[in-house]
């Protein structure tokens, strides 16, 4: 069954917005990751939040992560046409197999000049 | 140096056929993935390696058969291939130590098309 559910499934902004991408889930986790696609390419990990943390930076990057509500959201500051790519949370659920990723849908961003 | 290779990139055969992909990773990772994705980009796991042992088995078709000849190696052969086998197949590899890790990498994909 589905895990994640990314929210929009499509965002288009301009370059230099922000872009915010969110993931809810159902089950409880020991971790979330959040995923980048190129077209045509494989999964790129961006960065991963543990269950016990609220919030992390990487460059233009900011996740944070709400247990409670479980839903975790993906900041994208100061957008650039490169970052024009489908991005999909996954989470590691705790209880059960540890060795499971699951994909949500994803969102498609694109980026325009 | 990739870090995870599948093989072939693209492959196009027709219905009933039996074919296989290949997957080659040097991270000196201990797991190992298939992953299907479909038209609509969904993701979904269908089978995991550790140390060359099953660790993972969704429920997919028993047409689809994997194989860990070593930790380095996960391929996947499929028998009696269906239309609704068309999908991109990634491979992907991590290292397991402990509940909080387990960052993924992946293959580049391998696009299969059944005519």
């Amino acid at each position: 069954s589905q895990q994640g559910e990314e929210d929009p499934q499509a965002l288009s902004i301009q370059e230099g917005e922000n872009a915010t991408m969110n993931c809810s889930y159902k089950t409880s986790i020991n971790n979330l990751q959040w995923y980048r696609q190129n077209s045509g390419r494989g999964l790129v990990h961006l960065i991963l939040i543990r269950s016990n943390e609220r919030e992390k930076h990487s460059g233009r990057l900011r996740v944070t992560l709400d247990t409670s509500k479980k839903s975790s959201s993906l900041l994208i500051t100061a957008s650039r046409a490169a970052d024009t790519a489908s991005y999909f949370c996954a989470t590691r659920n705790s209880g059960g197999s540890n060795y499971k990723l699951t994909f949500g849908k994803g969102t498609l961003l694109t980026v325009n000049p | 140096d990739t870090a995870v290779s599948q093989t072939p990139k693209y492959l196009v055969t027709q219905m009933g056929n039996d074919k296989s992909i290949k997957c080659e990773q040097n991270l000196g990772h201990d797991t190992m993935y298939w992953y299907k994705q479909d038209s609509k980009k969904f993701l979904k796991i269908m089978f995991s390696y550790n140390n060359k042992e099953l660790i993972i088995n969704e429920t997919v078709p028993n047409r689809f058969s994997p194989k860990s000849p070593d930790k380095a190696h996960l391929n996947l052969h499929i028998n009696s291939l269906e239309l609704g086998d068309s999908a991109v197949y990634f491979c992907a590899s991590s290292h397991i130590a402990g509940v909080n890790t387990g960052e993924l990498f992946f293959g580049e994909g391998s696009r299969l098309t059944v005519l």
